[in-house]
């Protein structure tokens, strides 16, 4: 089964605009991940932001938390048309062990038209 | 290489084959997981070991579905008396954690695209 839901299921913007994705979970977690997955490669990761973390940025992505709510975006800045691939939340459920399993949601298409 | 190494990349077998899927992490890193990846899905979980231990198996679908990861670094995903349902994408990451430290990314590998016909 799969933790999250992101929203949209599928984003078109223009080269130069900024393109917002939301995930929601389930459970309690540790972490939050997000990865990139361009068409027909690997998943790539994005960024991780803690439990304990509301707000994190790297380069032109800024990823937030709200733990109370259990749900994420990710935001990608000054988007390029090099941005478009699909977007996956991630997170590691908080079982009290040590468990690291991830669990993705269902992915956000982006579309960057030049 | 430095990344996640999977293997082969494409197989196709007949309904009813036995097929042998294997990962070869990135050295030194001691979690391994296994997904299946529809088209159009995030990837769904199926199993990941710490060192050679299966810590979690609870996404493998039936008992068809088998991994093992001997010596603690290579893994092999085995799936017996294949079905068409079983075609997807079969995706290895490793990271780089430890017994109580979660907070690391995975690296995944390109996948194998099995095609059961």
């Amino acid at each position: 089964s799969q933790q999250g839901e992101e929203d949209p299921q599928a984003l078109s913007i223009q080269e130069g605009e900024n393109a917002t994705m939301n995930c929601s979970y389930k459970t309690s977690i540790n972490n939050l991940q997000w990865y990139r997955q361009n068409s027909g490669r690997g998943l790539v990761h994005l960024i991780l932001i803690r439990s304990n973390e509301r707000e994190k940025h790297s380069g032109r992505l800024r990823v937030t938390l709200d733990t109370s709510k259990k749900s994420s975006s990710l935001l990608i800045t000054a988007s390029r048309a090099a941005d478009t691939a699909s977007y996956f939340c991630a997170t590691v459920p908080n079982y009290g062990g040590a468990t690291n399993k991830l669990i993705f949601g269902t992915g956000t298409l982006l579309a960057v038209q030049p | 290489g430095a990344g996640v190494s999977q293997s082969p990349r494409y197989k196709v077998t007949k309904r009813g084959q036995d097929v042998a899927l294997r990962c070869d992490p990135i050295s030194g890193h001691v979690s391994l997981y296994w997904y299946r990846q529809a088209l159009g899905q995030g990837p769904e979980f199926l199993t990941y070991f710490n060192y050679e231990a299966q810590q979690d198996k609870s996404g493998l679908p039936n008992d068809r579905f088998s991994a093992e990861r001997p010596e603690g670094s290579i893994s092999t995903l085995t799936i017996q008396r294949t079905e068409q349902r079983d075609s997807a994408m079969y995706r290895c990451a490793s990271s780089l954690v430890s017994q109580g430290k979660r907070n690391t990314e995975a690296f995944f590998g390109q996948g194998t695209r099995l095609t059961v016909v």
